[in-house]
């Protein structure tokens, strides 16, 4: 069965350091999708960063880039330059037919 | 705005009340998915259309439960006979599996539902 595992629930980073925010996935299919979303108090779901299994590089958006491992089955989300605004729960999740399989999340908190 | 929306954003309902929410997806999109979310949970799949076809349904998704898109656009999810259960985000997303980076879904703000 397919599942994405978040180990760390929380997560506190002072401002302005990089953080890494860890996720290993399960699946048999040769071929899927990694997300990353962030969740901010507000409630909705911002999608972050994509990687597919069969891209060669590892994914970057801006100040998001994933570190992809394949044969390791990990998927971790990269945050450089960690901002106030950056304070909100964070979800890994893989994409398997028409639906997503999420992770727990993890809440991380910028410190000033 | 062109992204995906939701409305009530929030809603108050006593229980045993019906509840619909509607959604109307990104307009390009064929694909449209509901998902519950409560506090301190990932989100659960509900159910999932392609164009005005509702393909999946979770058991999760109870026979007091219906979601519909009747012409492939906007879609309404109805809770019939709210139970305090039910109290939870319901998240509505959309995709296309044309973009370029994967079947990406983008979600709505979702709606809050409290059941008192």
């Amino acid at each position: 069965a397919q599942k994405i595992t978040q180990t760390q629930p929380g997560m506190f980073v002072q401002e302005k350091e990089a953080v890494t925010l860890d996720c290993t996935y399960d699946t048999s299919d040769p071929s899927y999708g990694l997300f990353w979303y962030k969740q901010p108090s507000s409630g909705e779901m911002i999608f972050l960063i994509y990687q597919g299994s069969y891209d060669q590089q590892n994914a970057t958006e801006g100040r998001y880039s994933l570190n992809f491992q394949k044969a390791r089955k990990s998927a971790n989300l990269v945050i450089s330059a960690s901002q106030l605004g950056d304070s909100a729960m964070y979800f890994c999740a893989m994409d398997s037919n028409y639906q997503l399989i999420w992770g727990a999340g993890t809440k991380l908190i910028i410190k000033p | 705005d062109t992204g995906v929306s939701q409305d009530p954003r929030h809603k108050i309902t006593k229980r045993g009340q019906n509840v619909t929410f509607r959604c109307d997806p990104i307009s390009e999109h064929n694909r449209l998915y509901w998902y519950r979310q409560t506090l301190g949970q990932g989100p659960e799949f509900l159910t999932y259309f392609q164009n005005e076809a509702q393909l999946e349904k979770s058991r999760l998704l109870s026979d007091r439960f219906s979601a519909e898109r009747p012409k492939g656009s906007f879609s309404t999810l109805e809770i019939q006979r709210t139970e305090q259960g039910d109290s939870a985000m319901y998240l509505c997303a959309s995709s296309s599996p044309r973009q370029l980076s994967g079947n990406t879904i983008y979600f709505g703000e979702g709606s809050w539902l409290t059941v008192v």
